[in-house]
């Protein structure tokens, strides 16, 4: 059963602080990696995603890759109330099937 | 502008009834998928499509029939078998080749009476 990890939080965090997201994923055969956000109520929206070991930035947002470790993170920067949210993970390989999403986050930003 | 459409937003059903969500794309997407969300839960799969007139079963197919006749369409039935119907339903879409994300539709709400 191919997984992929999130710790449901809620994680909270000041405003202006960096908040740290993680997922781990079981199958080595993903390659590609996908961060959505979703508010309460509404459908998830792509942020970011990430295909290459290290980083990619965009913004206030950096996806980081270790595919060794299987562990993708998503860190936010300057962390706003509006980043209030649940952060979904998502892999796949590189043939587009498998397509795996974790439970998902919940993010607080404490104004 | 190019994006996927799911109607109704809400909709109610009657014991012992059938309905239909609608989900249609204009991104020229050939893979298709529906997901069920429960309060404060993931995502789980119901069913996906990677061609026309063809489609499989996900984790949660129990209850619910698809067809996909056309590549810009795939609607849901949620049948009477499916005893707890209440839920978020969402479609989304992506290019079948390759490591593309899925897109998102506005999602359909749906409520028993």
């Amino acid at each position: 059963q191919k997984e992929v990890e999130q710790n449901s939080g809620p994680l909270s965090v000041p405003e202006g602080a960096i908040a740290s997201l993680n997922c781990t994923y079981s199958d080595r055969g993903s390659q590609s990696f996908f961060w959505y956000r979703q508010y309460s109520g509404k459908s998830p929206e792509l942020i970011m995603f990430i295909y290459s070991n290290g980083d990619k930035e965009d913004g206030r947002f950096t996806a980081q890759l270790n595919k060794a470790s299987q562990y993708v993170s998503l860190l936010i920067r300057d962390s706003q109330p509006s980043d209030s949210a649940t952060y979904l993970c998502a892999s796949t390989d590189n043939y587009g099937q498998n397509f795996v999403f974790g439970p998902g986050t919940r993010l607080s930003v404490l104004p | 502008d190019g994006g996927i459409t799911q109607s109704p937003k809400y909709l109610f059903r009657k014991e012992g009834q059938n309905v239909t969500l609608s989900c249609e794309q204009n991104l020229n997407h050939d893979a298709m998928y529906w997901y069920r969300q429960d309060p404060g839960q993931g995502l789980r799969l119901i069913y996906y499509s990677q061609i026309v007139n063809d489609f499989q079963k996900g984790d949660i197919a129990e209850g619910y029939s698809v067809s996909r006749e056309k590549k810009e369409s795939f609607p849901l039935t949620v049948t009477s078998a499916q005893k707890n119907p209440t839920a978020f339903y969402l479609c989304a879409s992506k290019p079948a080749a390759g490591n593309q994300p899925q897109h998102f539709g506005d999602g359909t709400r749906l409520s028993i009476l």
